[in-house]
């Protein structure tokens, strides 16, 4: 089956830090969700992003799908960054119905 | 802004018992879904609905596991003789589309603990 790869796995910034997180995926997608998971295990949608690039504040995200990778920007962390990042795609050979998520990178920001 | 919404946020149960974690999906949308986290490992897809019936389910979802869309707003998980292992946090999710091709939207949650 398609396989997720994001790094880095962990990742630790003093804030105010640049950071720039990977998610390589092995098959062609018709989507691709950048989720943030904070403390209290909610799931926060970040963007939709199967193809190019967007912004959202201090975050912004890029899908280069002809080579199957997508990168998620931080710029100017706050503490309030920290938690879990996870990529997710879908719309892939065998698997239109779901998303299968990447094991994500875990982020600290101390102050 | 239209949300996801699950009830409850946490559920203790016994070992063998049977427990139904509820779902609200976004009103208009069409396709809805079940995800597990069991603490400190990745989100595993469990089983998508559409139509009223299963459009697709993992190999997690067996014989213990149901899914049932009971009136026009509810979605509901049903597992039957509960496991430790059934412990994890479970999300309902939605979509307009057929998940591939549109963004799907994800609930707060319901944190599941067998004892």
């Amino acid at each position: 089956g398609i396989q997720v790869e994001q790094s880095p796995p962990d990742l630790i910034l003093q804030e105010g830090a640049n950071s720039t997180l990977r998610c390589n995926f092995s098959d062609s997608v018709n989507n691709l969700q950048w989720f943030h998971q904070n403390p209290w295990g909610q799931l926060i949608n970040l963007f939709y992003i199967p193809s190019g690039t967007k912004q959202n504040g201090r975050l912004s995200a890029t899908t280069v799908a002809t080579e199957r990778y997508s990168l998620l920007y931080i710029s100017s962390s706050q503490t309030t960054d920290s938690g879990v990042y996870f990529c997710a795609v879908g719309g892939f050979s065998g698997g239109y119905n779901k998303l299968i998520f990447g094991a994500g990178t875990r982020l600290a920001v101390h102050p | 802004e239209p949300e996801v919404t699950q009830t409850p946020s946490h559920q203790v149960t016994q070992m063998g018992q049977e427990v139904i974690l509820r779902c609200v999906p976004i009103s208009n949308h069409l396709y809805f879904y079940w995800y597990r986290q069991i603490l400190g490992q990745k989100v595993e897809f469990l089983v998508s609905f559409y139509n009223n019936e299963i459009s697709e389910k993992s190999e997690i979802f067996d014989d213990q596991f149901s899914v049932e869309r009971p009136d026009g707003s509810n979605f509901t998980l049903k597992i039957r003789s509960t496991k430790l292992e059934d412990s994890a946090m479970y999300f309902c999710a939605s979509s307009e589309r057929v998940g591939g091709y549109t963004e799907a939207f994800f609930g707060q949650g319901t944190r599941l603990t067998v004892v």
